[in-house]
């Protein structure tokens, strides 16, 4: 079964600075999509970041990047410029290859709540 | 706004209540899912629908009840809940083939 670890459960960064937020997950699957997803005091959850995992290529989405170590089963988020609105609980999910219904099962970790201070 | 509606945003029921959860989504997507989120948990899966045909039940007990009448609308029927079943519940869309899940907002439930 996939699992799906964030070993950080808060973070603290100053405005303006950056910040890095760690993910690893484990599987015996070659063929995944893996997230970051932002989830604010309003509750709804955003996505923040996708990364094929056929793709060296590490994804970048403007102050958003990771850091995909396929090899490592590490995915890690690092934000840029921090700003006070990136205050929220980060979630790093797995979506495994589909099932034979079409459908896929996305398992996600714990989150990591960032605070941004001024 | 992510194109997925949850209702109600707040729900405070007692052990012996029938109530129910709503929520709808207008982007087409063909697959349907409903997670449990408790404090310093992960987000579990409870159901999955694929169109109106239920493809996961993640070994969830009989007082939630799933019901998905079209690929747009997802109901959790709920009955003689636990206070252990206070949570988060949240509703997620996602198209089949690539792409992400879609959140709504969430129901905050309190059972007392």
């Amino acid at each position: 079964a996939q699992t799906v670890t964030q070993s950080q459960p808060e973070m603290s960064v100053q405005e303006a600075e950056t910040v890095t937020l760690s993910c690893t997950y484990d599987t015996s699957e070659s063929d995944y999509y893996l997230f970051w997803y932002k989830q604010p005091p309003s509750r709804q959850m955003i996505l923040v970041i996708r990364q094929e995992a056929y793709k060296q290529q590490n994804a970048t989405e403007n102050r958003f990047s990771v850091n995909f170590q396929k090899a490592a089963k590490s995915f890690s988020l690092k934000i840029s410029d921090s700003q006070l609105g990136d205050a929220a609980m980060y979630f790093c999910a797995y979506r495994s290859a589909p099932y034979a219904s079409g459908t896929y099962k996305y398992i996600f970790g714990t989150g990591t709540r960032l605070k941004v201070l001024a | 706004e992510t194109g997925v509606t949850q209702t109600p945003r707040h729900l405070v029921m007692g052990m012996t209540n029938k109530k129910s959860l709503k929520c709808e989504q207008h982007l087409g997507h063909n697959a349907m899912y409903w997670y449990k989120q408790s404090a310093k948990k992960p987000l579990e899966l409870m159901f999955v629908y694929n169109f109106k045909e239920q493809t996961e039940n993640n070994s969830v007990p009989s007082r939630f009840s799933p019901e998905c009448p079209n690929s747009s609308h997802l109901f959790l029927h709920l009955h003689t809940l636990q206070p252990e079943d206070s949570a988060l519940y949240l509703c997620a869309s996602s198209p089949l083939g690539t792409g992400e899940a879609f959140f709504g907002q969430g129901t905050r439930l309190t059972v007392v």
